[in-house]
């Protein structure tokens, strides 16, 4: 079954230090998302991504956030300058089109900030 | 503002026992409701999903039940496992959007 993969599983990086975590939705999919998860909070939406432009974004998605699909497989999404309260798991996610569609999720990418 | 609110925290239930995970919501514009369960390091897995024109539904050993003028849903787990120990989310996502809205979570725990 195909899967949403993230990339790398682990990051640390000092306080103010820019990050990118990398995401690679399911081939066909056409939206992709970023969801966050504090530890032991939940799951907060971050931002959805459409024929190449945000289609939708959070309050948590500030102007420290950008998201990116730089060829036709990757989706990224940088941290420019980052805080102590960015670390959390950050979750990439796909689904095919609009309607109820199910979203798949990766396994996330934990960051821990220094 | 807390859009879907999730009841218990946590729970732990004997092997074949019956956990009940209960969800509100305000939003009347929430028009799909998945449920999810997530391993420790895992990401969240769809496990189930409802649309408010069912009052129930059925997978396997999970089953949704939706009350539609109390804003409520509710995941049933029959004969539960040690194996489906795990935190499950509730969620809503609004009609036109695709962005879900995610419950706090319920860490289940079946006992053998």
């Amino acid at each position: 079954e195909p899967e949403v993969t993230q990339t790398p599983s682990h990051q640390v990086t000092q306080m103010g230090q820019e990050v990118i975590l990398r995401c690679v939705p399911i081939s066909n999919h056409l939206y992709f998302y970023w969801y966050r998860q504090i530890l032991g909070q939940k799951v907060e939406f971050l931002v959805s991504f459409y024929n190449n432009e945000i289609s939708e974004k959070s309050e948590i998605f500030d102007d420290q956030f950008s998201v990116e699909r730089p060829d036709g497989s990757n989706f990224t999404l940088k941290i420019r300058s980052t805080k102590l309260e960015d670390s959390a798991m950050y979750f990439c996610a796909s689904i095919a089109g609009e309607g109820n569609q199910p979203q798949h999720f990766g396994d996330g990418t934990r960051l821990s900030i220094l | 503002q807390q859009q879907v609110k999730q009841s218990p925290q946590s729970l732990i239930v004997q092997k074949g026992g019956i956990p009940i995970i209960n969800c509100a919501y305000e939003n009347t514009a929430f028009d799909y409701f998945p449920w999810y369960q997530q391993f420790p390091g895992k990401g969240p897995a769809l496990l189930i999903a409802i649309r408010p024109d069912v009052s129930e539904k059925k997978e396997g050993r999970f089953t949704i039940s939706f009350n539609k003028s109390a804003k409520q849903f509710s995941l049933h787990i029959m004969d539960s496992q040690p194996g489906d120990s795990a935190t499950y989310f509730c969620a809503a996502r609004q009609t036109g959007a695709n962005n879900l809205f995610f419950g706090t979570g319920t860490r289940l725990t079946v006992i053998p």
